[in-house]
């Protein structure tokens, strides 16, 4: 089944302890990328990679870093977190040109 | 302003009623995605179109490129229908995609 799958699906974590959202796409997508949902704001890019080895800033990247080196992998990484990154975060994948889109199931953090 | 505007918000209907929900973009587009968010899950693509119309099921979708403006009809709702729904705007020059705020429908019984 063509899946993009995130994990964890949800999480709770303090202030400053490192974390890592996975994201794991099966579908031999070159595009991928990092989304964030605060209501009213809608979703908003946070890095996209094109190709494995090429990633770049999306319109809100302070706080967040990326790696892309497999095709099906595109984890989100957070060094610090703090309380304003709590939100619900979304993966996606898509052949080049987002032709189609493939979006996670979503992972709701919560920063404490 | 944004860049790519839904309305209404917030929308309630009565199972059966025709549904219309509207987007309005200010960026040049190659295309357009509709996408329909469940409570607590995740995001899935409905359509994506870049002139015309399409249809699938239940759903049609509709784009007018000259006045940028595209729409979402839903016929003979039902309470399952009750969901968000995103339309996103995929710009020609940069690829890349700006989504709407979100149209929030609720059918009852």
């Amino acid at each position: 089944e063509a899946q993009v799958t995130q994990n964890p699906r949800y999480l709770i974590t303090v202030t400053g302890k490192k974390l890592t959202v996975t994201c794991s796409q099966n579908m031999n997508h070159e595009y991928m990328s990092w989304y964030r949902q605060d209501p009213g704001l809608g979703l908003r890019q946070i890095y996209y990679s094109m190709n494995v080895e090429v990633t770049d800033k999306g319109d809100v990247p302070e706080g967040y870093k990326v790696s892309r080196k497999e095709k099906r992998n595109f984890p989100l990484i957070l060094e610090s977190p703090s309380p304003n990154q709590t939100s619900l975060y979304f993966c996606a994948s898509s052949y080049r040109g987002w032709t189609e889109a493939f979006f996670g199931q979503g992972t709701r953090l919560t920063v404490v | 302003k944004n860049e790519v505007e839904q309305s209404p918000q917030n929308l309630t209907a009565q199972e059966g009623e025709f549904i219309t929900i509207n987007c309005s973009y200010s960026v040049g587009i190659s295309a357009l995605h509709w996408l329909q968010q469940h409570p607590g899950g995740g995001i899935v693509s409905l359509f994506m179109l870049s002139s015309g119309k399409k249809k699938h099921g239940r759903l049609i979708a509709t784009i007018n490129i000259q006045e940028k403006h595209s729409s979402l009809h839903i016929t003979a709702s039902h309470p399952r229908d009750s969901a968000v729904y995103i339309c996103a705007a995929l710009t020609g020059l940069s690829d890349k995609l700006i989504f709407g705020t979100g149209t929030r429908l609720q059918v009852f019984p």
